[in-house]
């Protein structure tokens, strides 16, 4: 079945540039994800791409896809203070996002 | 839109009580999932509908666990009896799903915190 792995914690100073890592197994998926949750919230959509792109760039936030080793990653420039959250890596495949557990970024000051 | 609502935003509840969570979905919306977080296991899916009828239930830990959705409106996920290790962060959310050859959003509602003394 489906499944998405990623690393439960990633710590990083303010001012260096962090990357989370996923792997996903659905080879069908057209689209994958990242969300983000900020403490005591709910998860909010930060961005996605499209299975045929490598990357995509979004201010401080770039997306790599490597579609033969079914990796994706999110690096963040500039880590600031409020972008410690969780970051969610999903896909979507043949089913409503499959969801990895979350990785939980901590930046520190 | 005001989004997901979902209620009570707190629960807390003793061992062997009935607790009920309530969701509202964005209007429009054809789909509605039911998650649990855990620092524990993370975000678990529960149960999702379609169109008001369930689709997928195997993420139902018990059959202590049920949800229902009467209206595309409503829907609810019940515990019955609730135990200490039902407490987690519970999470509804609601989609409308557009094809392989779209991006599919998923909106989370606030989460229900529930404790289960």
């Amino acid at each position: 079945g489906e499944d998405v792995e990623q690393s439960l914690f990633l710590s990083v100073r303010e001012g260096d540039s962090s990357v989370i890592n996923c792997t996903y197994t659905d080879s069908s998926s057209t689209y994958l994800y990242w969300y983000k949750q900020e403490p005591g919230a709910g998860l909010q959509l930060l961005t996605y791409i499209f299975s045929n792109m490598d990357m995509k760039q979004d201010q401080r936030l770039t997306v790599l896809l490597n579609k033969k080793d079914k990796h994706l990653s999110l690096r963040i420039a500039d880590t600031q203070t409020g972008d410690s959250a969780i970051y969610f890596c999903a896909e979507k495949g043949n089913t409503p996002l499959v969801f990895g557990k979350g990785t939980r970024l901590s930046v520190i000051a | 839109d005001a989004g997901v609502i979902q209620s009570p935003r707190h629960e807390v509840t003793e061992m062997g009580q009935e607790v009920t969570l309530r969701c509202k979905p964005i209007s429009g919306h054809d789909y509605l999932f039911w998650y649990r977080q855990t620092m524990m296991r993370g975000l678990e899916l529960l149960i999702y509908f379609n169109n008001n009828v369930p689709i997928d239930d195997s993420g139902m830990p018990e059959d202590r666990f049920s949800a229902k959705m009467p209206n595309a409106s409503f829907s609810t996920l019940k515990i019955q009896p609730s135990e200490p290790r039902d407490s987690a962060v519970y999470f509804c959310a609601s989609s409308h799903l557009t094809g392989t050859s779209s991006p599919n959003e998923q909106f989370f509602g606030p989460g229900t915190r529930l404790t289960v003394l």
